[in-house]
């Protein structure tokens, strides 16, 4: 069964960090891009970040939101994505998802391609931002 | 950034009824838009991908269609379970953008 669970939640301070952690089994970890999306209380879904694969080249992208203050790693050994969190602010406090940036390929009335879907996810950490 | 506009925001039905939502995009992503469900304290659940592929194990009642601005997701025949928040979401470039939900619920 393919999971992702994660981990490293809680309450923190203004102006500190926290790191998440996503620990996945089920499927070959290494062959997968990763995305953050973390979902404010009462609001809607936010993307906060990816990491590709090595394969392709094992960067990072992120929301301007949080560019500069976060950093997506990952340790494919251990099959671990993490969310490293610095300056954090009260506007972060949020549950943050991981999920797999699953790329396959498919057959559209338009032709075939290669599409990317957020599949599957995390049971979510809350990550409270408050003094 | 792609912005996205989902409608409408928020949905009453009844059960057996047909409900469509749409997701708008502002520019053309083709057909890199997936729909998501996401029920009360839980994770979102993928339902379709690349516009009209569903899911493996979602049942058929739910459809998307759609390419280039314009997209289409609909419950047939609703189901007691259906009665959850919706989300657009395009893949076609970062920063992944997210439609701002339709919270269906029971009329």
């Amino acid at each position: 069964e393919v999971q992702l669970v994660e981990s490293g939640g809680g309450l923190v301070q203004p102006g500190r960090s926290l790191r998440l952690s996503c620990t996945a089994s089920g499927f070959n970890f290494g062959d997968d891009a990763m995305s953050w999306v973390r979902q404010a209380p009462g609001k809607g879904l936010e993307w906060v970040g990816f990491i590709r694969s090595k394969a392709y080249g094992g960067t990072t992208e992120y929301a301007a939101s949080v560019k500069g203050r976060f950093i997506i790693s990952r340790d494919d050994s251990k099959s671990i994505a993490y969310l490293q969190m610095n300056s954090l602010k009260a506007e972060d406090t949020a549950v943050y998802y991981c999920t797999r940036d699953t790329l396959d390929v498919v057959v559209v009335p338009d032709g075939i391609g290669d599409y990317t879907w957020l599949d599957p996810w995390g049971q979510g950490t809350l990550v409270t931002v408050s003094s | 950034d792609i912005q996205m506009t989902q409608s409408p925001s928020s949905l009453s039905a009844s059960v057996g009824d047909r409900v469509t939502i749409t997701c708008r995009t502002s520019q053309s992503i083709s057909s890199y838009l997936n729909w998501y469900q996401q029920k009360a304290g839980k994770a979102p659940k993928l339902l379709i991908s690349a516009a009209s592929n569903l899911q493996s194990g979602v049942p058929s009642r739910f459809s998307g269609s759609g390419s280039g601005t314009d997209f289409t997701f609909t419950i047939s025949n609703l189901q007691r379970e259906d009665f959850a928040t919706y989300y657009c979401q395009q893949s076609y470039s970062t920063p992944y953008t997210f439609g701002q939900g339709t919270r269906l619920e029971i009329k």
